[in-house]
């Protein structure tokens, strides 16, 4: 069964740099999404993008997030200067149409020292 | 605004006993779905089941089984002869299918955590 691919599995990065996320969508799916869980919490929406553009973020997503899908394969999550409150699991899941589970990675875990 | 609420924090059972994980949603939409997750001690998201707010037939699959009633805005799920396989957080999930525009995020309730013991 075709699979929603993350990498790296962990990232360990200090307080301040940049990180990037990587996910490989299932072919041929169009919808994209990035979501966030803080160890022991609920799943939090972060993002959503379609035809190379957000189609709707929530207020986690500031102005250091950001989203690109760079080659057409890959889907990133980039956090400009990381905060001690960015750890978490990161997870993205894709979708072939808006009515379609979405099927999620296994997860990068982000850890900011 | 969507809201779903999960209000079981932690079940213990013994193995072969059923239980029953409660969810109950909130949304302004009459065109909606509803999901089940369950995430094993490894992380992972694991889709279980979808359903659109049209169809209100309970659905069975294998040991699992879901009921949806709209009355009551719930959508419960049951695990008939629990194993320790089963053990794992499982979440409730809701999305708004919007006509146009908007993406269909799910809005995610804060999870059961279920631990089946031998």
């Amino acid at each position: 069964e075709p699979e929603v691919t993350q990498t790296p599995s962990h990232q360990v990065t200090q307080m301040g740099q940049e990180v990037i996320l990587r996910c490989v969508p299932i072919s041929n799916h169009l919808y994209f999404y990035w979501y966030r869980q803080i160890l022991g919490q609920k799943v939090e929406f972060l993002v959503s993008f379609y035809n190379n553009e957000i189609s709707e973020k929530s207020e986690i997503f500031d102005d250091q997030f950001s989203v690109e899908r760079p080659d057409g394969s890959n889907f990133t999550l980039k956090i400009r200067s990381t905060k001690l409150e960015d750890s978490a699991m990161y997870f993205c899941a894709t979708t072939g149409g808006r009515t379609q589970p979405q099927h999620f990675g296994d997860g990068t875990r982000l850890s900011i020292l | 605004a969507q809201k779903v609420t999960q209000a079981q924090t932690e079940i213990s059972v013994v193995e072969k006993e059923d239980v029953t994980l409660d969810c109950v949603y909130e949304t302004r939409d009459t065109t909606y779905y509803l999901f089940w997750y369950k995430q094993p001690p490894s992380g992972e998201l694991v889709f279980l089941i979808r359903r659109n707010s049209f169809d209100e037939q309970n659905e069975i699959s294998g040991r699992y089984s879901w009921n949806f009633q709209k009355s009551t805005s719930s959508f419960n799920f049951t695990i008939t002869a629990s194993q320790v396989v089963d053990s794992a957080v499982y979440f409730c999930a809701l999305s708004e299918a919007l006509t146009q525009g908007g993406s269909e995020k799910l809005v995610f309730g804060k999870g059961t955590k279920l631990t089946v013991n031998p």
